[in-house]
């Protein structure tokens, strides 16, 4: 099973919004609302970010957001800051309690 | 503050075999489902295997089924990854994380384990 589909990079400047996709199938994505995202520095363990497409665990900012359509979801960051720089990882839920990650996306802050 | 601490990896030749360990502080490990994820060099992050809190569902991603074992000892708050019939596809930093209760998603993980495989 192939990774799910994510945009290599994206950029913005400080206070833009950035959108990162994350492209599957109905095996998958489109197949649960249980798509979650993970931000990851350098070095340091993933962050749950967003977890069944749209929530949010407490102490995550308001400025991450998820969305679902179809079988692609997306991570939007409003309001970009300095230390947003990393790179972001979706994952869905692939049914018999598997899941899959996306190929992950690095987020530079111009 | 959660915290996860993986031990136990280190160099292993092709074929050969390894445990990973991961013990819990400040939380009932008992309590959750675990998992098992990967990231080899340079590349995205593989789900490798999951046990459920008590123990008695299992699952693993069929690039690792029939050579991983995972297993948990709650008594003493850790999880584990038996890794036999490495090959270096295996070479990887390791992650142990918690599920967040409920739901389909991983809410800690560790710092991670490197795990190379190389003649």
């Amino acid at each position: 099973q192939s990774a799910l589909t994510q945009p290599r990079s994206v950029s913005g400047s400080p206070g833009q919004s950035v959108t990162i996709s994350c492209t599957g199938s109905s095996s998958d994505v489109g197949g649960y609302e249980y798509v979650s995202w993970y931000q990851k520095h350098p070095g340091k363990a993933p962050k749950l970010l967003i977890y069944d497409v749209t929530k949010r665990p407490s102490g995550v900012p308001y400025r991450f957001s998820g969305s679902k359509s179809g079988n692609t979801a997306s991570l939007t960051i409003s309001g970009l800051r300095g230390d947003d720089e990393a790179d972001y990882y979706c994952c869905s839920y692939a049914g018999t309690s598997s899941y899959i990650f996306g190929s992950g996306t690095e987020v530079t802050v111009l | 503050e959660v915290l996860l601490v993986e031990s136990g990896g280190g160099l292993v030749k092709p074929g050969g075999s390894l445990r990973l360990s991961c013990t819990a502080s400040s939380f009932v490990l008992g309590s959750y489902t675990m998992n098992w994820i990967r990231q080899a060099p340079g590349e995205g992050l593989e789900w490798v295997s999951s046990i459920s809190s008590s123990g008695s569902y299992i699952h693993y991603a069929e690039s690792v089924k029939g050579r991983f074992t995972i297993s948990r000892d709650n008594a003493k708050n850790s999880v584990y990854l038996d890794m036999s019939g490495l090959g270096v596809e295996d070479t990887a930093l390791y992650y142990c994380a918690r599920d967040l209760i409920g739901y389909y998603s991983f809410e800690y993980w560790g710092q991670g384990l490197l795990v190379t495989v190389s003649s």
